[in-house]
């Protein structure tokens, strides 16, 4: 059974960093494409990043660009997203999610997500 | 851009029902894939996957869920809603990057 376990949200000031964890069990982890979604209090679904199972390839929306950088550590089976200059508008519950179909690309169909962790920043 | 309609839909149980997501583009690869998913999220759940590639129900998924359509116009329809249904849809495409619909809310009448 596939399993994802989001850990490192928390309370954070604007300007502030935080690093996410997700801790992947259930499946051969890098034979998978990654990817976090974000869903703000009360709002729709929002895709944040992307990494692809060898982790040589990685995507992000414009939004956060230059402050996020998503990375894999394929020997602890663990998807990260480092978030720097954090934004009041970041706030959010962030979702770690597995493709449906595991490939060398991303394919970008969800089947698998986590619980999600709580980010929220503010002064 | 994603655009889902209706925006929420209340539905007796046992009647059928029908979300339409249109995307501002063509969701055809030239593999002849089409990246367009439908998902559910539950009243304080996380999301899970219903179809993927416009029409692939994915495993567990009642067959009273069917999606279909082409290019830029797509359908999800549940031929029997029924009470376990309840909840926020999203349609997502993945061709270009990732984007989801604003979401449909299903409640019971």
């Amino acid at each position: 059974e596939v399993e994802l376990l989001e850990s490192g949200g928390g309370l954070v000031q604007p300007g502030g960093s935080l690093r996410l964890s997700c801790a992947a069990s259930g499946f051969t982890f890098n034979n998978c494409a990654m990817t976090w979604v974000r869903q703000a209090p009360g709002k729709g679904l929002e895709w944040v990043s992307a990494i692809v199972g060898s982790g040589t390839r990685t995507y992000y929306t414009d939004s956060v660009k230059g402050r996020f950088t998503i990375s894999r550590d394929t020997s602890k089976n663990t998807l990260f997203l480092q978030m720097n200059s954090l934004r009041v508008d970041d706030t959010a519950v962030y979702f770690c999610a597995k493709d449906v179909l595991c490939s060398s690309s991303w394919h970008g169909g969800i089947d698998s997500w986590g619980q999600g962790t709580l980010v929220t920043v503010s002064s | 851009v994603m655009t889902q309609t209706p925006f929420s839909l209340s539905v007796t149980p046992g009647q059928p029902a029908s979300i339409s997501c249109k995307s501002s583009q063509s969701l055809l690869q030239s593999d002849g894939k089409t990246f367009l998913h439908w998902y559910l999220q539950k009243p304080g759940q996380s999301p899970q996957l219903l179809i993927y590639e416009v029409s692939n129900r994915f495993s567990g998924v009642p067959d009273r869920f069917s999606g279909s359509g082409s290019g830029t116009d797509f359908t999800l329809q549940i031929s029997r809603v029924e009470a376990e249904d309840v909840g926020v849809y999203y349609c997502g495409q993945s061709i270009n990057l990732l984007t989801f619909g604003g979401g449909t809310k299903v409640e019971i009448k």
